[in-house]
């Protein structure tokens, strides 16, 4: 079984500043990890996600995450965060549990961006 | 098409009435999967669809729920007998057969139950 823990419901912080979001993620296999944003009235957009490799992953609109295996987090942050980052922000596990990829998502984070 | 289309994007319905909500994927993409969002909570799994495999259905609250995927395309979620705990936006989702592309999501359907 796998499971996703997104330890903050809110966060708010002024613009401009660094913000973190953190996400903490059980599963008895590799896994995949993914971020999504949501803003108000739409679907989920995919930020970024770890596959493999490099445990330092790029996504879109200044956000990176860092995947660490023995601390089993992946925290998501942003050096300087706009207004326009306000929004809904969960955090994603999925593997090949029995050959197919559901992915589990956290409850969400709401980043609420102050001027 | 180019993204996951869902429709309608808002449903009004009396309790106890019939609801079906309709999910077309990204072509090519053989998986399909409907979440349900209800106010403050994270995405609750309903249903996976992988290609011409049986449908994981683990997720479906009761069996007043069901769905079916067509041609290994477009798929209806139905919700019979509506009450009003089912109010929540239902959000379909497709990716390409093991998951390592993300997740599509499409803008969802917000069903409320008067």
């Amino acid at each position: 079984a796998q499971s996703v823990t997104q330890l903050d419901s809110q966060v708010p912080v002024f613009e401009e500043a660094p913000v973190e979001l953190r996400c903490n993620y059980s599963s008895s296999v590799s896994v995949y990890l993914f971020w999504y944003v949501q803003y108000p009235n739409q679907g989920l957009q995919l930020l970024l996600k770890y596959l493999s490799g490099s445990t330092l992953v790029k996504g879109i609109n200044g956000f990176e995450a860092e995947f660490n295996k023995s601390q089993t987090s992946f925290h998501l942050r942003k050096p300087s965060v706009h207004i326009s980052d306000t929004a809904e922000y969960f955090c994603a596990v999925s593997g090949p549990a029995g050959g197919s990829y559901i992915p589990t998502f956290g409850r969400g984070t709401s980043l609420i961006v102050h001027p | 098409g180019a993204g996951v289309s869902q429709s309608p994007s808002n449903k009004v319905t009396e309790k106890g009435k019939d609801v079906e909500l309709r999910c077309d994927p990204i072509s090519g993409h053989t998986a399909l999967y409907w979440y349900r969002q209800s106010l403050g909570q994270g995405l609750e799994f309903l249903i996976y669809f992988q290609g011409n495999s049986a449908p994981d259905k683990s997720g479906l609250p009761s069996d007043r729920f069901s769905a079916e995927r067509t041609g290994g395309s477009v798929s209806t979620l139905t919700i019979q007998r509506t009450q009003q705990e089912d109010s929540a936006v239902y959000l379909c989702a497709s990716t390409p057969p093991d998951g390592r592309y993300g997740y599509t999501f499409g803008s969802g359907t917000r069903l409320t139950v008067v």
